[in-house]
């Protein structure tokens, strides 16, 4: 079965600056996508990048780009020029062949102002 | 991007009565829905897959009479919680699967906060 760890229940930082949360994920499957997925304080979940495991090259959004490591099956997401809207509870997440979404614990970000 | 809305979106009912909750994709026909359950500050763990004219797909452990899902139509699924109990008591969430993207993308609904008394 498909497992999804994230190993920091709190980050924080410093508005502006840069921010790296860590994912890691264990698989059999070849073919699968990863996630990272927001949830502000409403509890609305937003989509904030995908990574196809197919694909090298590292997927990027504005200021959110991922770090995919598919043999260390490592998933970091890499948050720049964080701002104070950015401070939410970001869950990791595995999408198998059969479509379930499989979450990791979660981080929650605190941005100071 | 595609909306999913959840209806109600905050409910209280005694306990031993039954609730339900439906789940809506408002511009894509969505085949499969996914209902999910969230504890406060912990993650989404799934309960069932919802397949429209099918049975739903329940996940190891969860009680699937207690629980009852009916995706009727391509654009609605519905969990029933039957005869709740305080523990029942949480935030569910639902998404729906739009095969109309080519990485059959999920998307959420706002999810349901159910308290039982």
């Amino acid at each position: 079965a498909q497992t999804v760890t994230q190993s920091q229940p709190e980050m924080s930082v410093q508005e502006a600056e840069t921010v790296t949360l860590s994912c890691t994920y264990d698989t059999s499957e070849s073919d699968y996508y990863l996630f990272w997925y927001k949830q502000p304080p409403s509890r609305q979940m937003i989509l904030v990048i995908r990574q196809e495991a197919y694909k090298q090259q590292n997927a990027t959004e504005n200021r959110f780009s991922v770090n995919f490591q598919k043999a260390a099956k490592s998933f970091s997401l890499k948050i720049s020029d964080s701002q104070l809207g950015d401070a939410a509870m970001y869950f990791c997440a595995y999408r198998s062949e059969g479509g379930k979404l499989i979450f990791g614990q979660g981080t929650e970000l605190s941005v100071k102002p | 991007g595609a909306v999913v809305s959840q209806h109600p979106s905050w409910v209280i009912c005694k306990s031993g009565t039954s609730v339900k909750i439906e789940c809506r994709s408002l511009d894509f026909q969505a085949t499969t829905m996914f209902w999910y359950r969230q504890f406060p500050k912990q993650s989404l763990m799934l309960m069932a897959t919802s397949n429209e004219g099918s049975k739903a797909t329940y996940e190891q452990g969860v009680e699937k009479d207690k629980f009852l899902i009916n995706h009727a139509s391509l654009t609605l699924s519905t969990l029933t919680v039957t005869s709740a109990h305080p523990e029942d008591s949480s935030f569910y969430i639902c998404s729906a699967r739009d095969p109309g993207t080519s990485s059959y993308e999920q998307y959420f609904g706002p999810g349901t906060r159910l308290t039982v008394t």
